[in-house]
C-alpha cells in the first residue's frame, strides 16, 4: 500500500506556457502532500506544503504565484508552473504524508521531468 | 537550522561488499526522524530505512542497517553483501518532529557496485 503517482512522467513545454503537474495518493488519504524540486546531480529541495483546504506553505525563495500548488482533495494535490522558463526545467517530486501516523508517514511518487524550451 | 551532511559524494565497491554511506546531522531539536532513501536512475525515491531519535535499538530492514550514533549526530546507513542493484543515489534525511514535518535531505552519495 502507500501509492503516490504523478502525471505526466515527463512534459516538455514552450517558454511561457503553464504546465500542470497531479500528485494522487491512490490507496490512502493525505492531509499533506510536500512538492519537491531536484536539478541534475543535486538533492531534493522542499518547494512548499500542501494542506488539503488550505493555502500551500512555501519555502523562502519559492515564488507563490509562479509555483500555484492547490490541494483540493485527501488524494490530490497540483501544481502549476506558470509562465515556464528555461530555468524552471527541473525534476518534480511531490510526497503524500498519511492521516494516520506512522514514521513512513510521506510516500513519494515517481516524479516529472519538466523541460522547457 | 536543520542540516544534513553527507560528505561521500560517490563511492565504488566490490560486488558482495558491505558499504558504509556516511550521514551526519544537525539539530536542536530533542525529537526528529531519520530516514535513508535510495534513487535509482529513473527517479523515483525509494524509503530504505527509518531511526526515530528516541529508538533505543539501530533499525534494520534486510540487508540495510542504520549506524545510530546520536552523541555524534550521525545516522550511516550500512549495505551488506552488496549487488549490482544496489547502484545508485543515497539520500539522508531528517524529519522535523514539530511544526509540519517536513524533511530535509543531504546532498547525497553516488554508490557504484562493481561487478
Amino acid at each position: 500500500g502507500a501509492v503516490v503517482s504523478q502525471h505526466p512522467s515527463r512534459v516538455i513545454c514552450k517558454s511561457g506556457t503553464s504546465v500542470k503537474i497531479e500528485c494522487r495518493s491512490l490507496d490512502f488519504q493525505a492531509t499533506t502532500m510536500f512538492w519537491y524540486r531536484q536539478f541534475p546531480k543535486q538533492s531534493l529541495m522542499l518547494m512548499a506544503t500542501s494542506n488539503e483546504g488550505s493555502k500551500a506553505t512555501y519555502e523562502q525563495g519559492v515564488e507563490k504565484d509562479k509555483f500555484l500548488i492547490n490541494h483540493a482533495s485527501l488524494t490530490l494535490s497540483t501544481l502549476t508552473v506558470t509562465s515556464a522558463h528555461p530555468e524552471d526545467s527541473s525534476f518534480y517530486i511531490c510526497s503524500a504524508r498519511r492521516t494516520d501516523y506512522s514514521p513512513y508517514e510521506q510516500y513519494f511518487g515517481p516524479g516529472t521531468r519538466l523541460t522547457v524550451t | 537550522a536543520q542540516k544534513i551532511t553527507q560528505t561521500q559524494p560517490g563511492m565504488f565497491v566490490q560486488e558482495k561488499e558491505a558499504v558504509t554511506l556516511d550521514c551526519t546531522y544537525d539539530t536542536s531539536d530533542p525529537s526528529y526522524g531519520l530516514f535513508w532513501y535510495k534513487q535509482p536512475s529513473s527517479g523515483e525515491m525509494i524509503f530504505l530505512i527509518y531511526q526515530g531519535s528516541y529508538d533505543q535499538q539501530n533499525a534494520t530492514e534486510g540487508r540495510y542497517s542504520l549506524n545510530f550514533q546520536k552523541a555524534r549526530k550521525s545516522a550511516n546507513l550500512v549495505i551488506s553483501a552488496s549487488q549490482l542493484g544496489d547502484s545508485a543515489m543515497y539520500f539522508c534525511a531528517m524529519r522535523h518532529d514539530f511544526g509540519n514535518e517536513k524533511l530535509t535531505f543531504g546532498t547525497g552519495t553516488r554508490l557504484t557496485i562493481i561487478p
